[in-house]
């Protein structure tokens, strides 16, 4: 089946750095998506890489690997609004479970 | 942008009624996405339209569920009769660039309890 596997929580402290895994196992895999969720919210777009490498958008920064069917999505500087549910996804179709992440200050 | 309207944002409803759910898509975008949230099953795509023309609706849990794209900019999520298990945050999403690659746009969800 088609699936991606992330840890379900993270804690971190303020000002730290956190790397969220993903690993997947998908057909006809496109690229990796990653989408932040505040308490049950609305979902939204952080990042999308479809090459092998690493993408950075400010404090956020995301990284795919597709001969190891891996990705990561690295969170620098981090501050307490950053506590949050992160999404890997494979294109539009296939999330994971979500990791929540807990800055404590 | 108004962004993606969802309406209602809650619904608590009785098992056996229906309940119909409303969907605005960003100008522009011809892709349209239903999920539906749950603690034990996370984030599951439910069907998707591209041009107004249901694409993949594998994920839609039973017959009791259905779903229309009656113009460019409009859909409906329908479920009939609820039961119980239904009860989920149902999100729609829409997009200008196809299933596999580019940004979603969520809207704010709708919260269905059904009693």
């Amino acid at each position: 089946g088609q699936s991606l596997e992330q840890p379900s929580e993270v804690t971190a402290v303020e000002g730290a750095i956190v790397q969220i895994n993903c690993t997947y196992q998908t057909s006809g895999f496109y690229g990796l998506s990653w989408y932040q969720q505040h308490d049950g919210g609305a979902p939204t777009f952080l990042s999308y890489n479809a090459l092998d490498g690493l993408e950075e958008t400010g404090r956020f920064s995301s990284f795919l690997s597709r001969s190891d069917s891996y990705g990561y999505l690295l969170l620098q500087e981090l501050q307490m609004k950053d506590s949050a549910s992160y999404f890997c996804a494979e294109g539009k179709l296939i999330f994971g479970q979500g990791t929540e992440l807990s800055v404590k200050p | 942008d108004a962004g993606v309207i969802q309406s209602p944002r809650h619904e608590v409803t009785e098992m056996g009624q229906e309940v119909t759910l409303r969907c605005k898509l960003i100008s522009g975008h011809n892709s349209l996405f239903w999920y539906r949230q749950t603690m034990m099953r996370g984030l599951e795509l439910l069907i998707y339209f591209n041009n107004n023309v249901p694409i993949d609706d594998s994920g839609m849990p039973e017959d009791r569920f259905s779903a229309k794209m009656p113009n460019a900019s409009f859909s409906t999520l329908k479920i009939q009769p609820s039961e119980p298990r239904d009860s989920a945050v149902y999100f729609c999403a829409s997009s200008s660039a196809g299933a596999n690659t580019g940004e979603l746009f969520f809207g704010e969800g709708s919260r269905l309890t059904v009693l």
